[in-house]
């Protein structure tokens, strides 16, 4: 099985923009989808980006996603932060029997 | 409204049993896959288990393997998880979650049910 690991906290101020990594351990970052999801506190995540750079209906165009072969990691970069951005993200990823997640990291705005 | 509910949380003794249910509505339920993901008190999301549209295939994380079992009554709009030999560090929120099965995203989130194994 394979980790995918994330810096535990990152912090910025509101209208600058910051990236979130995820780095996988073992396979390439590429060969499957890799999800990012928000949870603000008390409640159930939500997707944020799907299918690597995919933003659901809903979601602002402040979020994106890509991958990184050379670094085998994804990234979610959120721009114009806003403090309604502050939240728990997690990266997701799969392969034939198992599903990972990331072990999350907590962004401030402030 | 495209909606997941769960329900059957509470307080276990260690090595106890429990089960959980997940109501949907919404949504043709039999034609997705449905999975189990939980999140210990202040830690992050862990995968439980998964099991496709018509349960041919079933997978379980290490951690519960041999300890729970999922399925899923397409006729009831109803997913299941039975706990059984519960442990201290399975004390969670379990989520039940939609997929889309090409991508492997979680589309759809439940509200959570609390499962607390303490004596």
């Amino acid at each position: 099985n394979f980790m995918l690991t994330q810096p535990h906290s990152v912090s910025e101020s509101p209208g600058k923009t910051v990236t979130i990594s995820c780095t996988r351990s073992s396979g390439t970052i590429a060969s499957n989808y890799v999800q990012w999801y928000q949870q603000r506190p008390g409640s159930s995540p939500t997707t944020v980006i799907y299918e690597d750079n995919q933003r659901p209906s809903g979601v602002p165009d402040r979020f994106s996603g890509s991958i990184d072969s050379s670094s085998n990691s994804a990234s979610l970069t959120i721009s114009g932060l806003k403090t309604e951005d502050e939240a728990d993200y997690y990266c997701q990823s799969y392969d034939t029997s198992n599903v990972v997640f990331g072990g999350g990291t907590k962004l401030t705005v402030l | 409204e495209v909606q997941l509910v769960e329900s059957g949380g509470g307080l276990v003794k260690p090595g106890g049993s429990l089960r959980l249910s997940c109501a949907a509505s919404g949504f043709t339920f039999s034609s997705y896959t449905m999975e189990w993901v939980r999140q210990a008190p202040g830690k992050g999301l862990e995968w439980v288990s998964s099991i496709t549209s018509s349960s041919t295939y079933i997978y379980y994380a290490d951690s519960v393997k041999g300890r729970f079992t999922i399925s899923r009554d397409n006729a009831k709009n109803s997913l299941y998880l039975q706990m059984s030999s519960l442990r201290a560090e399975d004390t969670a929120v379990y989520y039940c979650a939609r997929v889309l099965a090409a991508t492997h995203a979680f589309d759809i989130w439940g509200q959570g049910t609390m499962v607390t194994v303490s004596s």
